[in-house]
């Protein structure tokens, strides 16, 4: 089992480029999420999914979209780039209790 | 303003003493509580957990206490091991939902052989 793989490890983007992360999971997991980890500050959710077809927003969800039109996928788009938008992103997945996450996304924005 | 408290940035132990990382939450209703581990370049990995019926929890090195009245949890490893050098982040939720889970910012642990 790989787990949770995250799509780039890390990516430099210029402010107004789009992009999109992928995450995929092996584990049958009807949960996904996305965070968003900086400095200082724990991770905070960006969008999440209950189920194939569906996703919700989390906390932070403004300059982001998501999809996860298969169970074992979810994507987090990011359609112009800013540079607050630089973080470390990590997507994870849940059945019961705790949630495994992936190695995580380096993104900066210039 | 954060939910979720860890005041202690960083904290260092000698390998086999006990390692004592602290938790605040303001929100009384949170009900359910997680400790992830996190090593550089990785993802978090989930360690232990708690619910409000409960004020310790125990598995293996790991022993996780909660204070519902001061809504202060701790997670206490012993005997403490080089390879538990990593950040550790607690988290809060009101329901066993992921998506309503609050992390705190995360305790740098160094354990010193």
């Amino acid at each position: 089992n790989a787990g949770v793989t995250q799509t780039p490890k890390f990516r430099v983007l210029k402010t107004g480029q789009s992009m999109t992360l992928l995450c995929a999971q092996d584990m049958n997991h009807e949960y996904m999420y996305w965070y968003r980890q900086d400095p200082g500050m724990g991770l905070r959710l960006i969008h999440y999914s209950v189920g194939e077809g569906t996703t919700a927003k989390g906390e932070v969800p403004d300059g982001y979209n998501v999809s996860r039109l298969k169970k074992q996928n979810f994507l987090l788009g990011l359609e112009s780039a800013a540079p607050s938008q630089t973080s470390v992103y990590f997507c994870a997945s849940s059945y019961g209790i705790g949630q495994y996450f992936g190695p995580g996304t380096r993104l900066t924005v210039t | 303003d954060q939910q979720v408290k860890q005041n202690s940035p960083s904290l260092s132990v000698q390998e086999g003493r006990i390692s004592i990382l602290n938790c605040d939450y303001t929100n009384s209703m949170f009900d359910y509580f997680l400790w992830y581990k996190k090593y550089p370049a990785e993802g978090p990995t989930f360690l232990i957990s708690i619910s409000s019926i409960k004020d310790k929890n125990e598995d293996g090195r790991f022993t996780v206490f909660l204070n519902k009245s001061a809504k202060h949890l701790s997670l206490h490893i012993v005997p403490s091991q080089p390879g538990d050098s990593a950040v550790y982040f607690c988290a809060a939720s009101v329901g066993n939902y992921g998506q309503n889970f609050v992390f705190g910012p995360g305790t740098r642990l160094s354990v010193l052989p």
